[in-house]
């Protein structure tokens, strides 16, 4: 069965410190990857997905994420924090192209000035 | 981006009334639309799946008299809490899919508070 892990429910950076969100996957096949963020009391947007092409995979907001086979990760990173970045950061799984989205538990992600 | 809105943002009912959360895609066909539910501070935990035209596919443990879905065209999907109590409180967001990559696009959610 497919699930993903997310290392840590809350990481609190400086404004301007670098952006690390960890995220394990358990799949037996190769997996579709997503980070979703998602505001207060809003719904989710998606920050970048990961389909086997490229394993290094450039989203929004100035956001990547690498996908390494031999380590099962996807983690998030962001060179530079902004206040504008504070949310909560979901990593999802997908066994193909139709099938359901899997969540992680999220992580809160909060920034210091 | 693809916009999918939910209606109402929010809603209060009383015990034992039913309510009715509209899921619509703005501007694409939806081949697949998909409802969770998500508890304060939680992640989102898959509902049910449904295809246009076709009943929904429910995941385990979830009630499938209490939360009807109907996914009646290609741009709405309708998910209604039947007997609503207060343990059905909760964030729900529905998803969309149009076909081709297995892109979601997500409503902003909906608050139910069932007093």
């Amino acid at each position: 069965a497919q699930s993903v892990t997310q290392l840590g429910s809350h990481v609190s950076v400086s404004e301007g410190a670098l952006v690390l969100l960890r995220c394990n996957y358990s799949s037996s096949v190769p997996p579709y990857l997503f980070w979703y963020v998602q505001y207060p009391n809003q719904g989710l947007q998606l920050l970048l997905k990961y389909t086997s092409a490229a394993t290094l995979v450039k989203g929004i907001n100035g956001f990547e994420a690498e996908f390494k086979k031999s380590e099962t990760s996807f983690h998030l990173t962001k060179p530079s924090a902004h206040m504008s970045d504070a949310a909560e950061y979901f990593c999802a799984v997908a066994y193909s192209s139709a099938s359901k989205i899997i969540f992680g538990s999220g992580t809160r992600l909060s920034i210091r000035p | 981006g693809a916009v999918v809105s939910q209606h109402p943002s929010w809603v209060i009912c009383k015990s034992g009334t039913s309510v009715k959360i509209e899921c619509r895609s703005l501007d694409f066909q939806a081949t697949t639309m998909f409802w969770y539910r998500q508890f304060p501070k939680q992640s989102l935990m898959l509902m049910a799946t449904s295809n246009e035209g076709s009943k929904a596919t429910y995941e385990q443990g979830v009630e499938k008299d209490k939360f009807l879905i109907n996914h009646a065209s290609l741009t709405l999907s309708t998910l209604t809490v039947t007997s609503a109590h207060p343990e059905d409180s909760s964030f729900y967001i529905c998803s969309a899919r149009g076909g081709g990559d297995n892109e979601q696009f997500f409503g902003p959610g909906t608050r139910l508070t069932v007093l």
